[in-house]
C-alpha cells in the first residue's frame, strides 16, 4: 500500500524563525507534490518536483526531493504570519497521476 | 480561463437521505478526479475518469457512492443512502490528458446529521 507521511503534524513557530517540513513516502515516484490549503478554501499548488534533487524555491518556501532516500523537504525561512496554513505533499498513485496524499502538516505562525 | 466549478458549495442531509454533486472541469480537460478530505485529513482519491472512462475506482464504496461522467465533460458523484461518516469536503481536480498538473475545484462539504 503506498503511504505518505509528514511530519510535524502540527507546527507553531515564530515570525522570523526558520523550519523545514518533511515528508516521506513509499513508493518509486519521481514526482512529489506540495500544496497549501487555508480554512475552509481548496488546495493551491505550490510545487512540482520531477527529479532526483530537484529544488524549488518561490518566497520563503524551498521544496526539495531526494527519490532515492523517498523524501522530499519543505523549508520555511522567516516565517511570517501568512504563511500559516496547511501544506500537504502528494505522490502520485502507480495506476497514473492520480494523488496520494499524506495527512498535511497545520503551520501556525505567531508574533 | 474559468477554473474548476462545483455545486452545491454545501450541503447538510440526514443520514439515511441521498445527495449529488456536480462538478464542471476546465475545458478541454480530458481527466477528472474526485476526491474526499475528512476534517484534519488529506485528500483521497474516490473516483478518476478519462474522458467518460473509469480509471480507478478502486477506493469508491460502491456500495453507496456511484459516479458518472456523461460525454466527457461534467460529471456527477452520488450518495445513496449516506451515513455521519460521509461528512467531509468532495473536491473535484482535472487535467489534461496525459498531464501530471491537476487544478481544484472549491469543494463541497458534506454534513450528514
Amino acid at each position: 500500500e503506498l503511504k505518505v507521511e509528514q511530519n510535524p503534524l502540527f507546527l507553531s513557530m515564530q515570525e522570523g524563525k526558520n523550519y523545514t517540513i518533511y515528508c516521506n513516502y513509499s513508493t518509486t515516484s519521481d514526482r512529489l507534490y506540495w500544496y497549501r490549503q487555508d480554512p475552509g478554501k481548496s488546495l493551491e499548488s505550490l510545487f512540482v518536483l520531477l527529479s532526483n534533487g530537484a529544488v524549488k524555491q518561490e518566497g520563503r518556501l524551498m521544496a526539495s526531493l531526494d527519490t532515492k532516500a523517498r523524501l522530499s523537504t519543505l523549508h520555511i525561512t522567516a516565517a511570517v504570519h501568512d504563511l500559516s496554513a496547511t501544506y500537504f505533499c502528494a505522490v502520485d498513485k502507480p495506476s497514473g497521476y492520480a494523488l496520494n496524499f499524506g495527512k498535511g502538516t497545520s503551520l501556525l505562525v505567531t508574533p | 480561463e474559468a477554473g474548476v466549478a462545483q455545486s452545491p458549495r454545501y450541503k447538510i442531509i440526514e443520514k439515511r437521505q441521498s445527495v449529488a454533486f456536480w462538478c464542471n472541469p476546465i475545458s478541454g480537460h480530458a481527466t477528472l478526479y474526485w476526491y474526499q478530505q475528512i476534517l484534519g485529513q488529506g485528500p483521497k482519491l474516490l473516483i478518476q475518469f478519462q474522458n467518460n472512462g473509469v480509471v480507478d475506482d478502486s477506493q469508491l464504496p460502491k456500495d453507496r457512492f456511484s459516479a458518472e461522467r456523461l460525454k466527457g465533460v461534467d460529471s456527477t458523484l452520488k450518495i445513496q443512502p449516506a451515513k455521519l461518516e460521509d461528512s467531509a469536503v468532495y473536491l473535484c481536480a482535472s487535467s489534461l490528458q496525459g498531464d501530471y498538473e491537476q487544478y481544484f475545484g472549491p469543494g463541497t462539504r458534506l454534513t450528514v446529521t
